[in-house]
């Protein structure tokens, strides 16, 4: 198992353009979270995904933003019409919660290397 | 609402133990974590407690939980350069982490 991969690694674009990041979990983790961190800052929270389903997106996440996970494996999160305050590091972490655990059950996030996003 | 805070920075001397503190709001939080961030690497997961406990000692790291004042701490004991980094506490509120902003450790030789 190689751990939890995201890709690109760097991002550059202009204002206005769409970017597309890539997360790969670690195989058979069955959720997957999407975290923002600017610099100085704890990663914030995007939204999560159990199986292919979203289950929470944060207010932080305006309409711009979209996350899929189609098949339960990968995901994709899509920023349209990019503005320089999305300048920021996209981090991308799965778990694996066990069926009919509640939301208090031990739940440990594996994080990958994140995609660092700069709009010019 | 839940906010979890740490000290930005801490020094100590190569050899010296660091104690990293960190307090939370949230009563209802189940678990808490330590993650170390090295720069340009992604977030890494030292030790977890959960809080019924009020220690666990793994190696070189101690963490001690106060559940009463909502105050967990990380101690590093004979702290190395290679543990020159950005340490993040977080708390697990029903299915999200709430972080922390981190605390610098510097390590003078």
């Amino acid at each position: 198992d190689t751990g939890v991969s995201q890709n690109p690694r760097h991002k550059i674009t202009k204002r206005g353009q769409n970017v597309t990041f890539r997360c790969d979990p670690i195989s058979e983790h069955n959720r997957l979270y999407w975290y923002r961190q600017t610099l100085g800052q704890g990663p914030e929270f995007l939204t999560y995904f159990q199986n292919e389903a979203q289950l929470e997106k944060s207010r932080l996440l305006s309409d711009r933003f979209s996350a899929e996970r189609p098949k339960g494996s990968f995901s994709t999160l899509e920023i349209q019409r990019t503005e320089q305050g999305d300048s920021a590091m996209y981090l991308c972490a799965s778990s694996l919660l066990h069926p009919g655990t509640s939301g208090g059950a031990r739940e440990t996030q594996y994080f990958g290397p994140g995609t660092r996003l700069l709009v010019l | 609402g839940e906010d979890v805070e740490q000290s930005l920075f801490l020094s100590v001397r190569e050899g010296d133990s660091s104690v990293i503190n960190c307090t939370y709001t949230d009563s209802s939080s189940t678990y808490l974590y330590w993650y170390k961030q090295e720069p340009g690497a992604g977030l890494q997961l030292l030790t977890y407690i959960f809080s019924n406990m009020d220690m666990k000692q793994d190696q070189r790291l101690t963490v001690l939980l106060n559940k009463k004042d909502k105050h967990l701490s990380l101690r590093i004991a004979d702290t190395q350069t290679g543990d020159s980094a950005i340490y993040f506490c977080a708390e697990k509120s029903n299915y999200q982490l709430i972080w922390g902003a981190g605390t610098k450790l510097i390590i003078k030789p």
